[in-house]
């Protein structure tokens, strides 16, 4: 079964500052999805980024990116200029494609990022 | 537009009460989700929905009574919940319902479900 372990339960950054939360995942399938998804204390899932695994080229959008290793099983999530706003727990998330075993969405267990002023 | 609306933000109800959550979605997606979230933990899918029929259950108490009346609505009838039971509820919807890159789940804010 596929698995998703976040190892940071907590992390703290400084306005302005870059941070990496790392996210890594277990499968057995050589095409597959993953998402990375934040919550504020607002409550509400945001999608942030997702990546298709058979594309080598790593996903970006805007102040968000990601590091995508296939062969390590690695799918971290960088932040660059971090905003007071980025706080939030995040979650990484795997999917198998289209027509698999299980249409769900597998959750890690999330990191807690405080943006500092 | 990428809206996913549930109601009420809020509810509080004993164990012997009957009451309901909805979702609501217009962007066409032909699949919706009921999830249920512990503070700090991951949310835990309950049911979902595809092209209006119930697609997966996952084994969820028969006080959880989820209703999709039309593709753009989603209910979850409550009856004789425990306390246990209080949680954050999110709704989700998704383009298809059968996975893959283009079947991304967009959430709505959640009903935060007190059970007294």
């Amino acid at each position: 079964a596929q698995t998703v372990t976040q190892s940071q339960p907590e992390m703290s950054v400084q306005e302005a500052e870059t941070v990496t939360l790392s996210c890594t995942y277990d499968t057995s399938e050589s095409n597959y999805y993953l998402f990375w998804y934040k919550q504020p204390p607002s409550r509400q899932m945001i999608l942030v980024i997702r990546q298709e695994a058979y594309k080598q080229q790593n996903a970006t959008e805007n102040r968000f990116s990601v590091n995508f290793q296939k062969a390590a099983k690695s799918f971290s999530l960088k932040i660059s200029d971090s905003q007071l706003g980025d706080t939030a727990m995040y979650f990484c998330a795997f999917m198998e494609p289209y027509g698999g075993a299980t249409n769900k969405l597998i959750f890690g267990t999330g990191t807690l990022l405080a943006v500092q002023p | 537009d990428t809206e996913v609306t549930q109601t009420p933000k809020h509810l509080v109800m004993g164990m012997t009460n009957k009451k309901s959550l909805k979702c609501e979605q217009h962007m066409g997606h032909r699949a919706m989700y009921w999830y249920k979230q512990k503070a700090k933990k991951p949310p835990e899918l309950m049911f979902v929905y595809s092209y209006e029929k119930l697609s997966i259950n996952e084994s969820v108490p028969s006080r959880f009574s989820p209703e999709c009346p039309n593709s753009s609505l989603l209910n979850l009838h409550l009856h004789a919940l425990q306390p246990e039971d209080s949680a954050l509820y999110l709704c989700a919807s998704s383009p298809q319902g059968g996975g893959g890159f283009t079947d991304t789940q967009y959430f709505g804010p959640g009903t935060r479900l007190t059970v007294l």
